[in-house]
């Protein structure tokens, strides 16, 4: 089946060290994002890429990371300059050709904890 | 810089009453798409409704309609007979789309989100 797959699905990380959440997609979906969803909360961006080998900061992107190497995956690195890690992150993707865009399509999630 | 504000925290309806979930956004794009999507206790988020800037007519799905408003930047959406799977946060949404050039294109930007509770 098609669809937008996260792993893990719960993370756990010592401080000081990075982590790398995984997002992988099999819609044939140009444009991927990542959100940081804190208790209670709405949907920060953090990155957000239209195209491989492109990506855009969004509005929380300090002490985070992202690549783009492949259409199908866009991994997420939580750097340890990253103050508050712990949250509920999710990946989305949508068609993104003009005129012809699409709502964006979520995976599961990853709840990563700091220890 | 694209916002999108839903000034509602909480909300609760009686079972088959009708709720309505407020959304204002701000932009200065004239080509983009809202969205309002759902997320349950399981925490999957689910498209309920969409609407293209460039259309003037209000979109509808079954109970769910919007009441989209371009010039005032607002897009509330109505839900008609309330249904207990209905209780969930609900997110309103902005995509900017068609001609918009630089790095703002395709960047969609959620609300804080509304807590809505249906009593049975």
């Amino acid at each position: 089946d098609g669809g937008i797959t996260q792993s893990p699905k719960y993370l756990f990380r010592k401080e000081g060290q990075n982590v790398t959440l995984s997002c992988e997609q099999n819609l044939n979906h140009d444009a991927m994002y990542w959100y940081r969803q804190d208790p209670g909360q709405g949907l920060r961006l953090i990155y957000y890429s239209q195209i491989v080998n492109d990506f855009q900061k969004g509005d929380i992107a300090e002490g985070y990371s992202v690549s783009r190497e492949k259409k199908e995956s866009f991994p997420l690195t939580v750097t340890s300059a990253q103050k508050n890690p712990t949250a509920f992150y999710l990946c989305a993707s949508s068609i993104s050709i003009r005129g012809r865009e699409s709502e964006a399509f979520f995976g599961q999630g990853t709840r990563l904890t700091v220890v | 810089a694209q916002t999108v504000t839903q000034s509602q925290p909480e909300m609760s309806v009686q079972e088959a009453e009708t709720v309505t979930l407020s959304c204002t956004y701000d932009t200065s794009e004239n080509n983009y798409y809202l969205f309002w999507y759902k997320q349950p206790p399981s925490r999957q988020m689910i498209l309920v409704i969409r609407q293209e800037a460039y259309k003037q007519q209000n979109a509808t799905e079954n109970r769910f309609s919007v009441n989209f408003q371009k010039a005032a930047k607002s897009f509330s959406l109505k839900i008609s007979d309330s249904q207990l799977g209905d209780t969930a946060m609900y997110f309103c949404a902005f995509m900017i789309t068609g001609n918009a050039g630089g790095t703002s294109y395709g960047k969609l930007t959620f609300g804080q989100g509304t807590i809505l509770t249906v009593h049975p």
